[in-house]
């Protein structure tokens, strides 16, 4: 069984804070990774991909792969309420055709003022 | 880029009857696209995926009689829900692969359905 785990959360972190989010993956064929951010009620909003090893940087957002740890995660400088969500770490399925992501349960993410 | 949309946003239904929802790549043309339910609090659960032109391939447990999907064109996939039931009202939302080597998928904004 391919699994991406996530601790559940709430993460709570005050406003201005650095939000540190992790996901570890059990599929050492997974090649691409993303980050989703998905507000109560809405559909998941593609944030980050990462495809190698290291940091990659967005704005506030930088995501980090470790393809030798299956670790990846997600880091929110400066967080705001705004950012208060579940953040779904997904990974492609090394072994599955037409591009299928596995996804963790979740994050969620409580900024405060 | 990369829109995706749906319709309808919501569907109220009785019983037994059927339901049509869209998903249409909206900038780009869509190689593959993935049909989700997610139950209030719970992740999203893939139900099946679509390559158009095709037939859809389904996840274990999914009644494909149930859940017909069409994939039509590069740029529309539909999902009808037959003979509907109060246990399959959810959130339905899809998703879309613009195929140009990466593996993003985009979503649409979901259709939330309720069978009464």
């Amino acid at each position: 069984q391919k699994e991406v785990e996530q601790n559940s959360g709430p993460l709570s972190v005050p406003e201005g804070a650095i939000a540190s989010l992790n996901c570890t993956y059990s599929d050492r064929g997974s090649q691409s990774f993303f980050w989703y951010r998905q507000y109560s009620g809405k559909s998941p909003e593609l944030i980050m991909s990462i495809y190698s090893n290291g940091d990659k940087e967005d704005g506030r957002f930088t995501a980090q792969l470790n393809k030798a740890s299956q670790y990846v995660s997600l880091l929110i400088r400066d967080s705001q309420p705004s950012d208060s969500a579940t953040y779904l770490c997904a990974v492609t399925d090394g072994a599955g055709g037409y591009n299928k992501l596995i996804f963790g349960a979740g994050t969620r993410l409580a900024v405060h003022p | 880029g990369a829109v995706v949309s749906q319709h309808p946003s919501w569907v109220i239904c009785k019983s037994g009857t059927s339901v049509k929802i869209e998903c249409r790549s909206l900038d780009f043309q869509a190689t593959t696209m993935f049909w989700y339910r997610q139950f209030p609090k719970q992740s999203l659960m893939l139900m099946a995926t679509s390559n158009e032109g095709s037939k859809a391939t389904y996840e274990q447990g999914v009644e494909k009689d149930k859940f017909l999907i069409n994939h039509a064109s590069l740029t529309l996939s539909t999902l009808t829900v037959t003979s509907a039931h109060p246990e399959d009202s959810s959130f339905y939302i899809c998703s879309a692969t613009p195929g140009r080597g990466g593996h993003e998928q985009y979503f649409g904004p979901g259709t939330r359905l309720t069978v009464t």
